[in-house]
Order: C-alpha cells, then structure tokens, then sequence
C-alpha cells in the first residue's frame, strides 16, 4: 500500500462545478497536511495547508479526518485556471528527521 | 528574492557520462531536498540537507551525490548517468525543520534525459 494515496482522475468538470478530491495515508503518526498545485511542466506550489479543525481559502476548503487517515481538498466554482495537477502531502517524523511524502497527484481539467 | 533557482533546465547526457544540477536558494533556509519526478509516480526524496555541512539520503539516493558547503547552494551529483535516472529534477527548501507547517519552495526543475 502507498503511504499516501491519490484517485489520478482526470476529473473532467465544467465551469462552475464543484469537485472534491481525497488523498488518504497510511502512517497514523503523520502530523502535517497540505495541498500542493503542479501545473503542467512546472513545480509544485503550496495551494493550502491543511488543520485538523479545516479551513477554507476563497473558493477552496480543506479538510482533515485524523480517525480515517484522509484528507479532502474541495473546489468550488471552478474556474479554467483551476486546471492542473493537486498534490496530497503528508509530513511526519521517520527515523529522526521529518520526512515529507507526495501523493502522485489528481488531475483537474475545466471544460469551457 | 529570487527564491530556488536550478540550472540547467534541461540536459541531455550519454550512459556513463558525469554531471551536477546546481541548486540555490536565497531565503535561508536550513532545509534543502532534491526529489526526482516520474510519471505516476509522487516525488520521491533522492537526498537532503539540514543545515551547511550536513545531509542525509533520501528514499532513492542510488547513483547520486550530494554536499552542502553552503547555506545557500545544494548542488546534485550523477556519477555515471543511466537511463533510470531519465526524470525531472526539483530542488526544494524550506525554513525550520521542527516548524510543521513550513512552506516547501520548489525550484522550476531540471529536465534531465539519459540516452
């Protein structure tokens, strides 16, 4: 099983959809979560981090659920630029240092 | 500030040939990684640096090398190039490591063919 897990999609949704991705991870120790943006051909970026209370950026809320080991990134209004790649991030200490793992990302494509 | 910058962007090398990704960041940070990407596959770890003078391996540090002389630069070593190590390379940092919440700052990557 993958430490941390992503459905690839690609979630095809029109504009102004709502979409949810979920990302789940195998380590119960993990303390830290975040959702990261890759757009095509380049790096990485932190979109939002993730509380275990939730929290909500404009049109984008995140949630964590400590008990079932996921996380959820929720999209609302989409927008054309909101096509891209999101990554599920999970840190936590392994072996002494803070280890840091990716999920293998969820592709959104917007659809004029 | 410029943040992370890589260089070369993109690079072609023979099997058996010798290179270095540079890697540079301007925040001082103490925390810098290199992670490789392929497809359908998350980034993986290949090394990293706590602070000047010391680093550590990562979950796939095979046919790399690393050192870290300064807080800024962290350059990355191929010893012998293979076509396994055909991938994207992405240079991170990021502030405190005890900090939870800390931003990782990725460079634009390498694109980096084995022939």
């Amino acid at each position: 099983r993958k430490e941390v897990e992503q459905d690839p999609g690609p979630f095809n949704v029109p504009e102004g959809a709502t979409v949810a991705f979920n990302c789940t991870y195998s380590n119960s120790a993990s303390q830290s979560f975040f959702w990261y943006r890759q757009d095509c051909r380049k790096e990485p970026k932190l979109l939002m981090s993730v509380y275990s209370s939730g929290n909500e950026d404009g049109r984008f809320t995140a949630q964590l659920n400590r008990a079932s080991q996921y996380i959820s990134l929720l999209i609302r209004d989409s927008k054309l630029s909101d096509s891209a790649t999101y990554l599920c991030v999970v840190r936590g200490y392994s072996g002494g240092y803070q280890k840091v793992t990716f999920g293998t990302g969820t592709k959104l494509q917007v659809i004029p | 500030n410029a943040g992370v910058t890589q260089t070369p962007k993109f690079q072609v090398l023979k099997t058996g040939q010798s290179m270095t990704l540079q890697c540079a960041q301007d925040m001082n940070h103490e925390y810098m990684s290199w992670y490789r990407q392929d497809p359908g596959m998350g980034l993986r770890l290949i090394h990293y640096s706590v602070g000047a003078g010391i680093t550590d391996q990562g979950e796939v540090p095979n046919g790399y090398n690393v050192s870290r002389s300064t807080t800024e630069d962290f350059p990355l070593r191929l010893l012998s190039a293979a076509p396994s190590q055909t991938s994207v390379y992405f240079c991170a940092s990021r502030g405190p490591g005890q900090t939870l919440y800390n931003e990782q700052f990725f460079g634009p990557g390498t694109r980096l063919t084995v022939l």
